[in-house]
């Protein structure tokens, strides 16, 4: 099993919801990431979690909340968004946070705020 | 700190046709170099990777990449595009001495003439 899985695929929420993204992979993989894709730009990254410790907050505003229950799971709590946080959310996960490492991504929750 | 420079925004190509997506880097040791791929709202796929060792790197699909470190560059080839090969492709470099850091380039996005 080399997926790394999300849900859901697609979200519409609006500015007072509270939601969670999804994320779940079974490769044994230490590590796990959140990325946001806006249209026709690059992923950006959002969190790190090594050994289900949270290592790297890119300075993300604090409505995105992250939480890694297990090895295996990630999970993105979504509370008071903004329009403009309508994008792709992707998940990845590889065996650790080195340098040397290979990321699996999911395919992707469309989130959109309304 | 480290960057990647995808020169080329959109290329077209005839199916058939040979293949080249330009990718330079910018980073003082040696960078650990991937290529992604990414269809239209899906996740990213891995074609292919450069740690060390040969400069000429076989991926999945039939592309190959070769790493020059004189030009600082990372070119994605195909000797014959398919159809099929119409996708946004992601040129990433990591390195951090030793934690996870992955950069993208902003993509070339192609387009193949049936």
């Amino acid at each position: 099993d080399t997926e790394v899985t999300q849900t859901p695929k697609h979200l519409v929420m609006g500015m007072t919801n509270k939601k969670s993204l999804k994320c779940e992979q079974h490769m044994g993989h230490r590590a796990m990431y959140w990325y946001k894709q806006k249209a026709k730009k690059p992923p950006e990254l959002m969190f790190v979690y090594s050994y289900e410790k949270l290592s790297i907050n890119e300075s993300v505003p604090s409505r995105f909340s992250p939480e890694c229950p297990n090895s295996s799971l990630l999970n993105l709590h979504l509370h008071a968004l903004q329009p403009e946080d309508s994008a792709l959310y992707l998940c990845a996960s590889s065996q650790d946070h080195g340098a040397d490492t290979e990321a699996f991504f999911g395919q992707g929750t469309r989130l959109t705020v309304v | 700190a480290q960057s990647v420079t995808q020169p080329d925004i959109h290329i077209t190509v005839s199916e058939g046709a040979s293949l080249e997506l330009r990718c330079n880097y910018s980073y003082g040791a040696t960078p650990y170099l991937f290529w992604y791929v990414q269809s239209p709202g899906q996740g990213l796929q891995l074609l292919l990777k450069y740690f060390s060792g040969d400069t000429l790197v076989q991926g999945i699909k039939g592309f190959e990449a070769e790493f020059k470190r004189s030009q600082s560059s990372f070119n994605l080839r195909k000797p014959s595009v398919h159809w099929s090969d119409a996708a946004e492709y992601f040129c990433a470099v990591n390195s951090g001495a030793g934690s996870y850091q992955l950069t993208f380039g902003k993509g070339t996005k192609l387009s193949v003439i049936p």
